[in-house]
């Protein structure tokens, strides 16, 4: 079935980096934009990056501009984040959610992943 | 990149409706129809309820319903359930980004 699995969250220190990775099974990988999404803890979602299909196009939040990069490899169907300069801010749940398929629309998130925690603290 | 405002809390009792506001900008909300809602129960990741301020995804219950007028979209849920109970999220495209509304909780009473 279709499903996306988050890994390489973890507790680290400000100033440091991190990556995080999301495998993709049961669809075409290669023809879906795809997107980091955060949540804090008890907080409200926050869209972080998202990558064009094709890994040619790449769009951040301010928030994590210059800091974090997103990239993928649609032959092993898994996108990263690699995320430097950490920030007691960057705390939370990171998903990686799939782009909407033609029925409901490209700018949408259909499918997500069940999250990896990542702790900045000292 | 502000959020997107929607009230912290709505409440309704089994059977009736509720609509739950998000409100942009024209740079958001008002300058694209690609509004969606999102379902998050504690602990769960979010689930995609509708797309494109009114479709509804294969699986969703047709009580749940979305509008847009002028920089204002809304989710309506109609016959609530004391499943419906969870947190809703808006979110919008804005040109080359996407912006969350700060959530929504639906308390069924």
């Amino acid at each position: 079935q279709v499903q996306l699995v988050e890994s390489g969250g973890g507790v680290v220190q400000p100033g440091t980096s991190l990556r995080l990775s999301c495998a993709a099974s049961g669809f075409t990988f290669s023809s879906y934009g795809m997107h980091w999404v955060r949540q804090a803890p008890g907080k409200g979602l926050e869209w972080v990056a998202a990558v064009s299909n094709d890994g040619n196009n790449k769009y951040y939040a301010d928030s994590v501009k210059g800091r974090f990069t997103i990239s993928r490899d649609n032959s092993r169907k898994t996108m990263d984040l690699q995320m430097n300069s950490l920030r007691a801010e960057d705390t939370a749940i990171y998903y990686c959610a799939k782009e909407g398929t033609g029925a409901t629309g490209w700018a949408a998130f259909d499918i997500w992943g069940q999250g990896t925690m990542v702790t900045v603290s000292s | 990149q502000s959020a997107l405002t929607q009230p912290r809390s709505v409440s309704g009792s089994p059977g009736q409706s509720v609509t739950i506001s998000c409100t942009g900008t024209s740079s958001d909300v008002g300058g694209y129809n690609h509004v969606s809602w999102y379902q998050q129960h504690p602990g769960k990741a979010p689930k995609l309820m509708i797309s494109d301020v009114s479709k509804r995804p294969s699986g969703v219950p047709d009580r749940f319903s979305g509008s847009k007028s002028g920089n204002t979209a809304s989710l309506t849920i109609s016959g609530l359930q004391a499943e419906d109970e969870a947190d809703y999220y808006c979110c919008s495209y804005a040109g080359s980004r996407w912006v969350f509304g700060g959530g929504t909780k639906l308390t069924v009473l």
